[in-house]
C-alpha cells in the first residue's frame, strides 16, 4: 500500500491563480480530510468527507473548495489564492468507525507559497 | 469546537531526564490523540487514548488520558537526541462511533540535548 499520497510537493502560486491539490489514498478509507499547517501552529481542519459525495466544512473553510466523487480521492482547490493561503497542506484518510481503533494517517504534506 | 492546549510549547531538555508534556482540552472528547512530527515531515501517530483511565507506553513515551479533568499527558523517561521532534495532541469533538474531526493542539517542540 502507499497509503496517503499528495501532489505536488512544493508549489508557488501568485496571488489570484487557482490550483488543485491532489490526494489520494489505497487503504479504502471512507473518512479523508485537508488540514493546513501554519508556523507555531497546530494543524486546522479546512474540509473534510466521510464518504463519496459527502463534504463537509471544518476550521477555516474560507477560500476552499472540494469535492469527493471517489473513495479514493479527495481534492483540495483554491479558488484565487492570497498569500495569506502559503502554508503547509496535509491530506489524512482514516476509517470512520472508531472500534478498529484507528488513527488518521496522514500524508507527506504539499508545501505552498503565494507571493 | 473543541479548544486543545498543550504545554509548554517549547522544551528543552537533557539526555536522561524524564518530563511531562500537558494536553488540556475544553469540551467532553471521547478520544485523544499523540502524532510525531520531525522537521519538514508528516505526521506519525505514536499514541490513540479511548477511555478514562488509559494508559499506553512505547519505549520512553508514555501516554494517558483523565476525562474527567479534561487532561491528557505524555511523559517521558530517560530522554534521548532521538527523541527530539514536536508532538502534538488532538481530540474530537464528535460523539459516538464515528471517528470525526480532529483538533490539534499547537504543538510542543521538544529538543533534547547531550
Amino acid at each position: 500500500n502507499a497509503g496517503v499520497t499528495q501532489t505536488p510537493k512544493f508549489q508557488v502560486l501568485k496571488t489570484g491563480q487557482s490550483m488543485t491539490l491532489q490526494c489520494a489514498q489505497d487503504m479504502n478509507h471512507e473518512y479523508m480530510s485537508w488540514y493546513r499547517q501554519d508556523p507555531g501552529m497546530g494543524l486546522r481542519l479546512i474540509h473534510y468527507s466521510v464518504g463519496a459525495g459527502i463534504t463537509d466544512q471544518g476550521e477555516v473553510p474560507n477560500g476552499y473548495n472540494v469535492s469527493r466523487s471517489t473513495t479514493e480521492d479527495f481534492p483540495l482547490r483554491l479558488l484565487s489564492a492570497a498569500p495569506s493561503q502559503t502554508s503547509v497542506y496535509f491530506c489524512a484518510s482514516s476509517p470512520t468507525y472508531i472500534w478498529r481503533q484507528e488513527t488518521q494517517y496522514f500524508g507527506p504534506g504539499t508545501r505552498l507559497l503565494v507571493l | 469546537e473543541l479548544k486543545v492546549e498543550q504545554n509548554p510549547l517549547f522544551l528543552s531538555m537533557q539526555e536522561g531526564k524524564n518530563y511531562t508534556i500537558y494536553c488540556n482540552y475544553s469540551t467532553t472528547s471521547d478520544r485523544l490523540y499523540w502524532y510525531r512530527q520531525d522537521p519538514g515531515k508528516s505526521l506519525e501517530s505514536l499514541f490513540v487514548l479511548l477511555s478514562n483511565g488509559a494508559v499506553k507506553q512505547e519505549g520512553r513515551l508514555m501516554a494517558s488520558l483523565d476525562t474527567k479533568a479534561r487532561l491528557s499527558t505524555l511523559h517521558i523517561t530517560a530522554a534521548v537526541h532521538d527523541l527530539s521532534a514536536t508532538y502534538f495532541c488532538a481530540g474530537t469533538a464528535d460523539r459516538g462511533s464515528t471517528l470525526g474531526r480532529l483538533y490539534f493542539g499547537r504543538g510542543t517542540q521538544l529538543t533534547v540535548w547531550p
